[in-house]
């Protein structure tokens, strides 16, 4: 099994649609991030956290809500879909102090 | 802010070597991290410069230097199997370190 999984590996949602995407892990880390991966932008910063009561904005958290329901789980929600939400989207963890991270298989999602 | 900037492609043949470099603007600066993601895979971790200088790993290594804001990853003895891009990632040296990435290398590979 993954250490971080994520689901659905694809969606495909209707504008205005309310979407959630889910992340498990189970390293035990702390951290968790949402990135969002577009051609030739690389990987960006939606929200991260700390522990279950501490999150945080990224670079481009406008449109989108997290859940840290437990140390293991991290869920995105996409209140209201729009196409330009179209993307890649990787959760991530890694440990207090730790550099490196790991990552999902990614949730490919697309809105028409 | 943060941002790191990468060549958007590389190409290179079998055998060869290859640097990618990675420069960043950044208000507090931790270190420099690269990750590999082949087509359709999740970027997976290869290397990390806290201080200056060359860390090598196989036939790969990582360069840092903190003054000029600079780093390259060396890829050496370049296989097929090399071919994905490559990103470097810098963690912030404030609060929570969290992990920014840069705009990634694609490295094409030929025989």
């Amino acid at each position: 099994d993954a250490d971080v999984t994520q689901t659905p590996r694809n969606r495909i949602t209707k504008t205005g649609k309310r979407i959630m995407l889910e992340c498990s892990q189970t390293k035990g880390h702390d951290r968790m991030y949402w990135y969002r991966q577009d051609p030739g932008l690389g990987l960006r910063l939606i929200y991260y956290s700390f522990d279950v009561k501490d999150i945080n904005k990224g670079e481009i958290s406008d449109g989108y809500s997290v859940s840290r329901q437990a140390q293991a789980k991290f869920s995105l929600s996409l209140e209201s879909a729009i196409p330009n939400q179209t993307a890649l989207y990787f959760c991530a963890t890694s440990e207090s102090g730790n550099t490196e991270a790991f990552f999902g298989q990614g949730t490919r999602l697309t809105v028409v | 802010g943060q941002s790191l900037e990468q060549p958007s492609e590389v190409t290179a043949v079998e055998g060869a070597i290859v640097q990618i470099n990675c420069t960043y603007q950044t208000s507090g600066f931790y270190g420099l991290s690269w990750y590999q993601q082949h087509d359709g895979g999740a970027p997976t971790f290869l290397s990390y410069n806290a201080l200056d200088g060359l860390e090598e790993t196989g036939r790969f290594s990582s360069f840092l230097s903190r003054s000029d804001s600079y780093g390259y990853l060396l890829l050496q003895e370049l296989q097929m199997k090399d071919s994905a891009s490559y990103f470097c990632a810098g963690r912030s040296d404030t609060g929570f370190q969290k992990l920014v990435f840069g705009t990634g290398t694609r490295l094409l590979v030929s025989p």
